[in-house]
């Protein structure tokens, strides 16, 4: 089981609160990301970073932001969370010896399940 | 456009019975290919990882095929049981980047009867 947590894991809110979703890693791995995965579909990346004070937006354009001051923290705020912010969200980091099996394995935590009434 | 297609969506199987999932993908240039399986509520877990080199893998009852010529990946599971009953995901990676990016299929979803 990979050491890889997220909190909390089931999140019910009004419209327009402030959230922030934890992600914490123990693994010492450098990249960390950011899924949204709705029911019956595919998961898709809406942040990502290679490091610390490193972000990047993914593919799928979310209005949440993150930060990364700690290697092993990646936290995701929403500032004002609205009825189309309901999903899923997992968090993953990838590590290991560059060139090597693990090198870019992506290992998951198990998720937040955001509803915003 | 770098697409993972998996099939069937879903598939009903009774316990102590074989199945096989199918995934095709169009991701270019290939680097390596992995199954999750992902149950309801929680993160994907990794159950194989093959790169272009090999043709099968296994991890227990998990067997995954892997045609790189025709960019085609099998998952064969043997005598399934209950706990099975989850997600599985086909996951492509590309080596056109340094950060290792992921292709994603929906998913079949597996369900096993007693």
């Amino acid at each position: 089981e990979a050491d890889i947590y997220q909190t909390p894991r089931y999140l019910v809110i009004g419209t327009g609160k402030k959230i922030t979703l934890e992600c914490s890693q123990t693994m010492g791995h450098d990249k960390m990301y950011w899924y949204q995965q709705d029911p019956g579909m595919e998961l898709h990346l809406i942040h990502y970073s290679y490091g610390v004070n490193s972000t990047e937006k993914g593919d799928l354009s979310s209005e949440s932001t993150v930060s990364r001051i700690r290697t092993e923290h990646f936290p995701l705020t929403l500032e004002s969370a609205r009825p189309s912010h309901t999903s899923q969200y997992l968090c993953a980091s990838s590590g290991g010896l560059a060139g090597g099996p693990a090198y870019n394995e992506q290992f998951f935590g198990p998720g937040t399940r955001l509803t915003v009434l | 456009k770098n697409q993972v297609e998996q099939s069937p969506q879903s598939l009903i199987i009774l316990e102590g019975k074989n199945c096989t999932l199918q995934c095709n993908y169009t991701v270019s240039p290939f680097s390596n290919l992995r199954w999750y399986k992902q149950d309801t509520g929680r993160g994907p877990v990794s159950l194989t990882i093959m790169t272009f080199s090999e043709n099968t893998k296994s991890n227990g009852r998990y067997t995954a095929t892997l045609d790189a010529d025709t960019k085609q990946s099998s998952l064969h599971i043997t005598a399934s049981q209950l706990s099975d009953s989850a997600s599985y995901i086909c996951v492509v990676s590309d080596r056109g980047s340094t950060l290792g990016r992921l292709y994603f299929g929906r998913g079949t979803q597996l369900t096993v009867w007693p």
